[in-house]
């Protein structure tokens, strides 16, 4: 199975400010690669497919980048909607598996 | 407007059967690939199976953790995903999620879940 390992944890940031969230699989997956948002009690939602191509009605603040095995989500301008939990996805090859998660709050 | 709404949660005891639902509407059912994704509470995200659309013939994949207990189905004439759960464990606890699935598996609709809680 390819093992998803994502950093960090969680994570704080100030309004308006630039983060990011890493994801490295444990062997290449040729940008198979997904990430998902899960607002508190929620069920997520499909962010950035293939990468770093944009789901429709997605903010564009949201950006997706990486090859090979290490892949990064970046979030541009936090705002108080972006509070919630992250995960990656690799497509690539069956059993599809997550990461961990990375939970984002406001400081 | 896609729609998945999943059903047929509850508490059931260790070794029980249970099913799930889906109804799925706003889009051709058969044209798409159809997963089960579930979450155990406070955990992360695990994809348990995997239904492919009419083009593959239906064709099914499971995880290891739910190979030979559960199986995926669906009702064409409904368009209703199916899971049916045998001999259930309490690892299995979590909120199952339906979702639909690219063709180059990422899930881009997700309906609001049903708990499946295993006593033991």
């Amino acid at each position: 199975d390819i093992q998803m390992t994502q950093s960090p944890a969680s994570l704080s940031a100030s309004l308006g400010e630039t983060v990011s969230i890493e994801c490295l699989a444990s062997e290449g997956i040729s940008n198979s690669l997904a990430w998902y948002q899960q607002k508190s009690g929620k069920s997520p939602q499909l962010l950035i497919y293939a990468a770093s191509r944009l789901q429709d009605g997605v903010p564009s603040q949201f950006s997706g980048s990486g090859s090979g095995t290490r892949y990064s989500l970046k979030i541009s301008g936090m705002q108080p909607e972006d509070e919630a939990d992250y995960f990656c996805e690799q497509s690539y090859k069956f059993p599809l598996t997550f990461g961990s998660g990375t939970k984002l709050e406001i400081k | 407007e896609v729609k998945l709404l999943e059903s047929g949660g509850g508490l059931v005891q260790s070794g029980a059967s249970l099913r799930l639902s889906c109804v799925a509407s706003g889009f051709t059912f058969s044209d798409f690939f159809m997963d089960w994704v579930r979450q155990a509470p406070g955990k992360g995200l695990e994809w348990i199976a995997a239904s492919r659309n009419k083009a593959r013939d239906y064709s099914a994949v499971y995880s290891a953790s739910v190979n030979g207990r559960f199986t995926i189905s669906r009702d064409i004439s409904q368009s209703i995903l199916y899971l049916q759960m045998n001999t259930l464990k309490a690892e299995d606890t979590a909120t199952y999620y339906c979702v639909r699935a690219h063709p180059c598996w990422y899930f881009d609709f997700w309906g609001p879940g049903t708990m499946v809680t295993v006593s033991s």
